[in-house]
């Protein structure tokens, strides 16, 4: 089984509809990340967490929130979902003791579409 | 601020000719460096890491990156191309203070010709 799990696999939704897109680890790491992809931008840092009690925005977490359910489960959610929010979703984890070193792994992705 | 600049959007070579893609970064204080590729339809695998001592790298699948602190550059390279290469690569740079925040590249898709 997959170390990093996300769900669903792809979604299509309607613009103003909350969506929710779950990750789950079986590797033990304190650290969940969320990303998106967009062709010609690479990845950016949507959220990231460190532990259950600590989550911290990145670069563009506008129009998103996340809950850290537990240490191996971490949700996005779209309250009111848009067109321009149309990307591919990774969510990401890390162990905790590096500062910078240590690799992050990610899951197969989401494509979220919205209409 | 960090930031990481992949100057080649596409590229194509032949199978087996050699393959060197381009990566300068901007970090204030010694980078965590990484190559991360990204085969269609799949998340991102990591194909070597820099943290410190020797400046060449060896990763997975017959590739290799060399830090250049003079350059700010993290090239990744590989003498011989496999069909199986084609995927988009992207670099990356770890945050020391901001707890493991990756700042990535904009990334480089590799077209493999037979």
């Amino acid at each position: 089984d997959a170390d990093v799990t996300q769900t669903p696999r792809n979604r299509i939704t309607k613009t103003g509809k909350r969506i929710m897109l779950e990750c789950s680890q079986t590797k033990g790491h304190d650290r969940m990340y969320w990303y998106r992809q967009d062709p010609g931008l690479g990845l950016r840092l949507i959220y990231y967490s460190f532990d259950v009690k600590d989550i911290n925005k990145g670069e563009i977490s506008d129009g998103y929130s996340v809950s850290r359910q537990a240490q191996a489960k971490f949700s996005l959610s779209l309250e009111s979902a848009i067109p321009n929010q149309t990307a591919l979703y990774f969510c990401a984890t890390s162990d905790l003791g590096g500062s910078g070193r240590d690799e992050q792994f990610f899951g197969p992705g989401t494509r979220l579409t919205v209409l | 601020a960090q930031s990481v600049t992949q100057p080649d959007i596409h590229i194509t070579v032949s199978e087996g000719a050699s393959l060197e893609l381009r990566c300068n970064y901007s970090y204030g204080a010694t980078p965590y460096l990484f190559w991360y590729v990204q085969s269609p339809g799949q998340g991102l695998q990591l194909l070597l890491k820099y943290f410190s001592g020797d400046t060449l790298v060896q990763g997975i699948k017959g590739f290799e990156a060399e830090f250049k602190r003079s350059q700010s550059s993290f090239n990744l390279r590989k003498p011989s191309v496999h069909w199986s290469d084609a995927a988009e690569y992207f670099c990356a740079v770890g945050a020391v203070n901001t707890g493991n925040q990756f700042y990535f590249g904009t990334g480089t898709s590799l077209t493999v010709i037979p």
